[in-house]
């Protein structure tokens, strides 16, 4: 079945301590991307890649890193977590071409204690 | 910078009836891709429908149609004989045809559908 999957679903953590939330996509799709969620602002993309070792800032990066060392995996890291980086979190991949949608994982809620 | 706005936070439909959402968007661009997303409670984002900025005919998915007017700048969602499952969240967004990985979303809107 064609998914992008996340891990984990749920996450509640304390402030400063590093985690990483795994995105993995099992269609072969070049571009992958990471967006959060908040109320009342719709989805803001964080970071994107389009092609292994290729990763550039979305509209919100502070705070986050990625890496892109395989096509199928781009994880998001928080090195130090702090509390307004609770949110909800999407992964997200498409193919480059035709490139007019997008296929989302099920989301990763954070709590940032 | 590319902008949508959903000016409805909240609409409320009865089962069975029709409603409209609307969304507008900012773009210096003449190619472009428009989406509507729904999410329900479980939150996994489910497209709904996709426009193709160069073609001129709205596009439809079963009860959901859209009214495309490119030189409004406008994208409004139609939802034809409302059931109980389409109550979400409906989500506008823009996406360009250029080389790059980025939806740009509206804020939302909440749809309830009354039995």
């Amino acid at each position: 079945e064609a998914q992008v999957t996340q891990n984990p679903r749920y996450l509640i953590t304390v402030t400063g301590k590093k985690l990483t939330v795994t995105c993995s996509q099992n269609m072969n799709h070049e571009y992958m991307s990471w967006y959060r969620q908040d109320p009342g602002l719709g989805l803001r993309q964080i970071y994107y890649s389009m092609n292994v070792e290729v990763t550039d800032k979305g509209d919100v990066p502070e705070g986050y890193k990625v890496s892109r060392k395989e096509k199928r995996n781009f994880p998001l890291i928080l090195e130090s977590p702090s509390p307004n980086q609770t949110s909800l979190y999407f992964c997200a991949s498409s193919p480059r071409w035709p490139k007019e949608t997008q296929y989302f994982g099920p989301g990763t809620r954070l709590l940032v204690l | 910078a590319q902008t949508v706005t959903q000016s409805q936070p909240e609409m409320s439909v009865q089962e069975a009836e029709t409603v409209t959402l609307s969304c507008t968007y900012d773009t210096s661009e003449s190619d472009y891709y428009l989406f509507w997303y729904k999410q329900p409670p479980s939150r996994q984002m489910i497209l709904v429908i996709r426009q193709e900025a160069y073609k001129q005919q709205n596009a439809t998915e079963n009860r959901f149609s859209v009214n495309f007017q490119k030189a409004a700048k406008s994208f409004s969602l139609k939802i034809s004989d409302s059931q109980l499952g389409d109550a979400a969240m409906y989500f506008c967004a823009y996406r360009t045809v250029y080389n790059t990985d980025k939806l740009i979303f509206g804020t939302g809107t909440r749809l309830q559908v009354f039995p």
